[in-house]
């Protein structure tokens, strides 16, 4: 049962567009949210975070929204660069475990 | 700091035969993890270990076994393989239970014939 769903596998958008990345959980117990960048051949490299609390944070070009009644979060990139092509996670935890599940990712190409 | 290191990069098995994967990080953190990576299913958690001498099963345990004996090292072992376990496996790390940000290793591609 994947308690963190990236239903969107691949994403193509154009140079200095918006890209919009969606992510949907099951778990009410989770209260940290994560996104994590993977180019390929290489481990994936922590982005940005939310916690529960909050319904925005932003770091520069990549802003994350999280809508918990719905249980749903997605990331921004404005503008999207050729550079910011790679497969994104989301990743979730909460509890006294600290574990981290993450989504099925979603490719991101961004042509120029 | 060399951050978190994993060896073999590549690895070739043999069904039956059995491999530890090595995991080192060098930056004192308490918690670590292995995932496996597969097309269409993400990251998925194998085993977590909340400090040295503590373990706990994932999501996908079965298969494979840890331990926890320094607070640098945590090693996977798979004892008798399988060609189910043909994967890219990543470790990670971070300061402690407490901090959600994981420091991930630059993974094992296992192949299992």
């Amino acid at each position: 049962d994947q308690q963190v769903k990236q239903n969107s596998p691949s994403l193509s958008v154009q140079e200095g567009r918006i890209s919009i990345l969606n992510c949907d959980y099951t778990n009410s117990m989770f209260d940290y949210f994560l996104w994590y960048k993977k180019y390929p051949a290489e481990g994936p490299t922590f982005l940005i975070s939310i916690s529960s609390i909050k319904d925005k944070n932003e770091d520069g070009r990549f802003t994350v929204f999280l809508n918990k009644s719905a249980k749903h979060l997605s990331l921004h990139i404005v503008p999207s660069q050729p550079g910011d092509s790679a497969v994104y996670f989301c990743a979730a935890s909460g509890g006294n475990t600290g574990k981290l599940i993450f989504g099925q990712g979603t490719t991101l190409q961004v042509k120029p | 700091n060399a951050g978190v290191t994993q060896t073999p990069k590549f690895q070739v098995l043999k069904t039956g035969q059995s491999m530890t994967l090595q995991c080192a990080q060098d930056m004192n953190h308490e918690y670590m993890s292995w995932y496996r990576q597969d097309p269409g299913m993400g990251l998925r958690l194998i085993h977590y270990s909340v400090g040295a001498g503590i373990t706990d099963q994932g999501e996908v345990p079965n298969g494979y076994n840890v331990s926890r004996s320094t607070t640098e090292d945590f090693p996977l072992r798979l004892l008798s393989a399988a060609p189910s376990q043909t994967s890219v496996y990543f470790c990670a790390s971070r300061p402690g239970l407490a901090s959600n940000e994981q420091f991930f290793g630059p993974g094992t591609r296992l192949t299992v014939l």
